[in-house]
This record gives C-alpha cells, sequence and structure tokens, in this order.
C-alpha cells in the first residue's frame, strides 16, 4: 500500500526566502508524482507534474525533483511572496492502479 | 476550453439521507476521478471511471457508487450519509487514467 508523507506539516518564512517542501512515498512503482496548491476551501491546482522517467521539472520560480529510489520529491520555490501563501500537496499515481495517493500536504506561510 | 465544474458549491444533509454530487468534466477528458477530503487531510481516492467503466476504487463502502456518462460527466452517490461523510468532495479529469489531473473546485456536504 502506497503512502505519502509530506514534511513538515506548516511551514513559515519571512518574504523573498527560498525554501523546500518535501514528499516521501513508501512504494516505488510510479507512474507520475503531481505537486498542487490549495487556497482554504478551494480546490487544487495542479503546479508540476513529474514522470517516473524524469528528475525535476521547472514553472517560474518552481522547481520540483524526483528520486525514486530513495522514494523522495521536493518543491523548490525561490523568492517567495506572501501570494504563495496556501497548502502545497503531493500525490503520486502507481503504475497498477491509476489512483493518486496525497500525502496530507504543508500548509506555507509567506509573511511580508 | 472550459475547465473542471462541479455542483452544487455547498449542502447540508441530514444523517441516513441519500445525497448526488455532480461533475463535468474538462473538454476532451475521458476519465474523471472522484476524491473525499477531511479537514486538514490530504484528498482520499474514492473510485475512478474511464470511458464510463469504473477503473479503481479505493477503500470506501459500497454506499460510494458512481457513474459516468457519454459526455463523460460524472456522478458521485452516498446513500445512507453517516456524520463522518462531511468533506469537501473533489473530482478531477484527466485525458487517462495516469495523466495529469485536474480538479474541480469542490462540493462542501455537512451532514448533521
Amino acid at each position: 500500500k502506497q503512502e505519502v508523507t509530506q514534511i513538515p506539516a506548516a511551514l513559515s518564512v519571512p518574504e523573498g526566502e527560498n525554501l523546500v517542501l518535501n514528499c516521501s512515498f513508501t512504494d516505488s512503482a510510479i507512474y507520475n508524482l503531481q505537486w498542487f496548491r490549495q487556497d482554504p476551501g478551494k480546490g487544487l491546482t495542479s503546479l508540476l507534474l513529474i514522470q517516473s522517467s524524469q528528475r525535476e521539472q521547472t514553472s517560474g520560480r518552481l522547481n520540483a525533483s524526483l528520486d525514486k529510489s530513495s522514494g523522495r520529491s521536493t518543491l523548490y520555490i525561490a523568492a517567495s511572496q506572501p501570494g504563495d501563501s496556501a497548502t502545497y500537496l503531493c500525490a503520486v499515481i502507481n503504475t497498477n492502479a491509476g489512483k493518486s495517493t496525497f500525502g496530507d500536504g504543508t500548509t506555507l506561510t509567506v509573511k511580508p | 476550453e472550459t475547465g473542471v465544474t462541479q455542483s452544487p458549491t455547498h449542502l447540508i444533509k441530514t444523517r441516513g439521507q441519500q445525497v448526488t454530487l455532480r461533475c463535468s468534466s474538462q473538454s476532451g477528458h475521458n476519465t474523471v476521478s472522484w476524491y473525499q477530503q477531511a479537514l486538514g487531510q490530504g484528498p482520499q481516492f474514492i473510485f475512478q471511471y474511464y470511458r464510463e467503466e469504473e477503473n479503481g476504487r479505493g477503500n470506501f463502502p459500497p454506499r460510494f457508487s458512481g457513474l459516468q456518462f457519454p459526455n463523460y460527466s460524472s456522478e458521485l452517490n452516498v446513500n445512507a450519509l453517516e456524520l463522518d461523510d462531511s468533506a469537501l468532495y473533489l473530482c478531477a479529469s484527466s485525458l487517462g487514467s495516469n495523466a495529469p489531473q485536474y480538479f474541480g473546485p469542490g462540493t462542501r456536504l455537512t451532514v448533521t
């Protein structure tokens, strides 16, 4: 059974700081890994998707990496802004099921 | 291109009642997945439909059932509602079972 863990559960940083969010998973037989952002009470917005054959993906100030052998992914946010404040979730899709398993998220607060 | 939409936005039901939630897929997407998200937790996979057939199911009882229609819109039905069913219900559409998922804004269900 796939288990996904995100550490830390909450993070507070001053504006402008670079930061890293962590995601670990127990079963390396994944098809892809997707990072999402969720604002309070809202749906999920896709940020980045990494295929199992890829090592990283970049979009603007965001960079996500994937290390299947160690069961880890990181989301790097450069020059954080107050508008980045949200909960960040990672989800893995296993090759044999087509279902996504989510972590419980990291709630980020960026202080002006 | 129309994104994923869900209706209703909010719903209040009494324990023991039945509820139907609706989801319209993003244009061209043939796969819909449903998730339940309790407060402070990551989404939990309920089931997935691919071209009108159930294509995977999470650890939810049979009183959670679904349908996908020829236009790829979908319904989630929950019978015999329990207090623990109170949650945000999210649907996500994709082009295939392992493709990137795009989420709707969710339906907030409260069971009293």
